[in-house]
């Protein structure tokens, strides 16, 4: 079965620093990754999707890579702000019905220390 | 002002009993999920619906039920054969797997 996983479950950095966070999968290459934000007792907020055909994608001061070879994504936050603190899951789909299902991660609590 | 509405925030069940949790949406969107947090646990899926009077079991089914009466609503029963029913439950809404939306969350735990 597909499995993912996000390396660190916690990142502490410096503000102004940038935060890069990994997310791994086994298994066949899903044709769409995601990165969603979710805040303490909140639901998780859509950041970023990256394509299979797509190296590289940018928001504002967010970037994700996706390395299909690597089976691996980085999602970059560049110049990053107290604000920024929250946790990070990625999530990519599977076949399974007739639009598919996601699976997500377990997410990476950043922290960015003023 | 669009989204997808979760109630209540926090609910508490005794044993033995059935507890309903709502979802509703205005987004007109066609798929539905029901996912379930555990501290320190992935989103795992309970149920999903990809249109009126039809749904799915995801991975965690068992104890659980569902309907889909209207495309806007999505409730979960939370029934008594799951044991283990604390947890955080996310419902979500999407025109596909693509860019979910999720609602704020029902916190859900056992007297």
């Amino acid at each position: 079965s597909q499995k993912i996983e996000q390396n660190s479950e916690a990142l502490n950095i410096q503000e102004g620093k940038t935060a890069t966070l990994t997310c791994n999968y086994t298994n066949y290459s899903p044709a769409y990754l995601q990165w969603y934000r979710q805040d303490p007792g909140r639901g998780p907020v859509f950041l970023l999707l990256i394509r299979e055909n797509e190296k590289e994608k940018r928001k504002e001061r967010l970037k994700v890579t996706f390395d299909t070879t690597l089976k691996q994504s980085l999602f970059h936050i560049t110049a990053s702000q107290p604000a920024d603190s929250a946790t990070y899951l990625c999530a990519l789909d599977i076949p399974r019905g007739s639009q598919g299902n996601l699976i997500f991660g377990k997410g990476t609590k950043l922290s960015v220390k003023p | 002002d669009g989204g997808i509405t979760q109630s209540p925030k926090y609910l508490f069940r005794k044993e033995g009993q059935n507890v309903t949790l709502s979802c509703e949406q205005n987004l007109n969107h066609d798929a539905m999920y029901w996912y379930r947090q555990d501290p320190g646990q992935g989103l795992r899926l309970i149920y999903y619906s990809q249109i009126v009077n039809d749904f799915q079991k995801g991975d965690i089914a068992e104890g659980y039920s569902v309907s889909r009466e209207k495309k806007e609503s999505f409730p979960l029963t939370v029934t008594s054969a799951q044991k283990n029913p604390t947890a955080f439950y996310l419902c979500a809404s999407g025109t596909g797997v693509r860019k979910l939306f999720f609602g704020s969350g029902t916190q859900l735990s056992v007297l």
